[in-house]
Parts: C-alpha cells; structure tokens; sequence
C-alpha cells in the first residue's frame, strides 16, 4: 500500500516550457486535490477533485489545468510556466465518508521555473 | 468565512522545554480540526484531530483541546525531544464544501 505518490520529484522548467505531474493514490479515495506550498503561505489549493471525471477550481487555478480521467490519478498541468509557479507542490487525498476527512498527503513535487 | 490563524515562527526551545502553538479559527458550525505535521523533505501528516467541542486529541505526546468557548485548538507538548524538529499546520474542513483551509505553518526547531 503506497499511499499516496507524486511524480517527479524534483523538475527545473524554463520560462514558457510545459509539464505534468502525476499524482497516483492506492486507497480509492473519491476526492483529490492539489497545493502548492510557498514559503509565508502556508498551503493554498489549487485545484480539486470529487470523483472521477470531475474538477473544480480551488483558491489559486490560473496557470494550471486538471485532470481525472481515471480515479486514482490526479494530473496538474503547466501549459506555460512562469518563475511564480516556482513552488512545492503536493497532491493529498481523501475518503467521500463525512466522518473520515483526514487528507492522506503525496511526498511532494519541487519545482523551479528558471 | 472560515478562516485559521496560527502563530508565527519559528519557535526554537531546547529539548524538553514546553511546547505551545495556538491556533485559533472561525467556521460556520462546529467542524473538525487538525493539525498536520511536516517533516523536512516530506509531504504533511496527520498529527492529530478532534471532532467536537471539548475533545481533545492526542499523539505522539502532543495533546491539543477543541475550545468552542475561545475557537481554539492549541497544540501543547510537555517536553519536545529534536525529533519533533518539523513545521506544524493547523486546519479545518470548511463548511459545505470539500475543501480545507491550512493555518501558515509553524516552524519548530528544538536544539540538543
């Protein structure tokens, strides 16, 4: 049982340059979500996710694109990067039951945009 | 709407000193609250949680109350060892959504 994985781990863009990163989790979880963690900020959510084939926009979406085609994968897409996407990113997960709402985190993604 | 307010850091103590991180929210009804914690290099997990006024939840020597009177959920630890060196976040689901708003994090670092 892997929990919840994060591929790559570490990734230097140039300005303009695109990417995915991969989010996979092992527990069916109906719901995913993706953060970025900036120094001062604490988490902040960028996009999430209730349940296959289904996305929603979190607190800071502009620049990045969603998918869940399947329901263990969570893909964050940069169609363009910019040094602001200069940050850590972290995919978390949960169960749909309300009483069972801990977030189960991925390891992280560094990521620089040059 | 809801909103987490946590300490600044970072907090530096001297093994087995006493540890305190407030915390204080707002929320719409009474929701359940965490704290997560980080370890360097590493993705957050969950420390501990309480789901209703006046639980108190415990971990790893951490201890922290549910406070409905003062919306409060302090972490407390009586005697922090370098291991607990680590950033420690405060959050709560918010209401009638799917999401999670996280304090900004407390950095921790306890010397030898």
């Amino acid at each position: 049982n892997a929990g919840v994985t994060q591929t790559p781990k570490f990734r230097v863009l140039k300005t303009g340059q695109s990417m995915t990163l991969l989010c996979a989790q092992d527990m069916n979880h109906e719901y995913m979500y993706w953060y970025r963690q900036d120094p001062g900020m604490g988490l902040r959510l960028i996009h999430y996710s209730v349940g296959e084939g289904t996305t929603a926009k979190g607190e800071v979406p502009d620049g990045y694109n969603v998918s869940r085609l399947k329901k263990q994968n969570f893909l964050l897409g940069l169609e363009s990067a910019a040094p602001s996407q200069t940050s850590v990113y972290f995919c978390a997960s949960r169960e749909r039951l309300a009483g069972a709402n801990e977030q189960f985190f991925g390891p992280g993604t560094r990521l620089t945009v040059l | 709407g809801d909103s987490v307010t946590q300490m600044e850091g970072p907090v530096t103590l001297s093994e087995e000193a006493f540890l305190t991180i407030n915390c204080t929210y707002t929320a719409t009804g009474y929701p359940s609250l965490f704290w997560y914690v980080q370890y360097p290099g590493e993705g957050l997990q969950l420390l501990l949680k309480a789901t209703k006024a006046d639980d108190k939840g415990s971990n790893k020597g951490f201890e922290a109350t549910y406070r409905k009177e003062t919306t409060s959920f302090h972490l407390e630890k009586g005697s922090v060892q370098v291991s607990d060196s680590a950033v420690y976040f405060c959050a709560l689901p918010t209401s009638g959504t799917y999401k999670y708003i996280f304090g900004t994090g407390t950095r921790l670092k306890v010397l030898a």
